[in-house]
């Protein structure tokens, strides 16, 4: 079946604009994760759904930064006001909610602030 | 707070040399999973394996292996017989179930380099 997807794969930007990023999990996965990859940071977590609870938002670096999950499926990622600090590959990941399910990633949105 | 260590940051052999990348964890929970994931150098993060804190069991599948252990909380894996396509950067993770916390805290990778 299909895998995660995510959109645009690339995306160059100016400092001080908004963005916002889309995450398509697998169909049924009800767990819907955002990280993200830079150089001097790692991978770190940045947002968690789940169904219908309310998401686990620590790991948001700035107000800057939001998300959203609607009809239980699509996330969209918004940064508003980029910086240059933001530009970094944002990945996002599904899974089933079981205890300990592997979380399938998808291909990432490389963003670069000018 | 829960912290992976992967101390290695680069390794390089040569084809069918084994290889063992080493992970470290820390962690209150007492139920905890720990996974390993392979980057190629195309990018997209691939699932390897998954260990629950109460499965010390060793794994094996082909030429791969994972070492759990808890009195030393290290979930190391090896490589047996390298190839040149196991070229890649390699990430332990870990979540815990008890703090509900089901967010991947990442190792820093090790980068493995399989020369032919």
């Amino acid at each position: 079946g299909a895998g995660v997807s995510q959109s645009p794969s690339n995306k160059v930007t100016e400092k001080g604009k908004d963005v916002e990023l889309r995450c398509d999990p697998i169909s049924g996965h009800t767990a819907l994760y955002w990280y993200r990859q830079s150089l001097g940071q790692g991978l770190e977590f940045l947002i968690y759904f789940q169904g219908n609870s309310a998401p686990d938002k620590s790991g948001l670096p700035s107000d800057r930064f939001s998300a959203e999950r609607t009809g239980g499926s699509v996330s969209t990622l918004t940064i508003q006001r980029t910086q240059q600090e933001d530009s970094a590959v944002y990945l996002c990941a599904s899974s089933l909610f079981r205890q300990g399910n592997e979380q399938f990633f998808g291909p990432g949105t490389r963003l670069t602030v000018l | 707070a829960q912290k992976v260590t992967q101390a290695q940051t680069e390794i390089s052999v040569v084809e069918k040399e084994d290889v063992t990348l080493d992970c470290v964890y820390e962690t209150r929970d007492t139920t905890y999973y720990l996974f390993w994931y392979k980057q190629p150098p195309s990018g997209e993060l691939v699932f390897l394996i998954r260990r629950n804190s109460f499965d010390e069991q060793n794994e094996i599948s082909g030429r791969y292996s994972w070492n759990f252990q808890k009195s030393t909380s290290s979930f190391n894996f090896t490589i047996t017989a390298s190839q040149v396509v196991d070229s890649a950067v390699y990430f332990c993770a870990l979540s815990e179930e008890g703090t509900g916390r089901r967010a991947l805290t990442f190792g820093s990778g090790t980068r493995l380099q399989v020369q032919p």
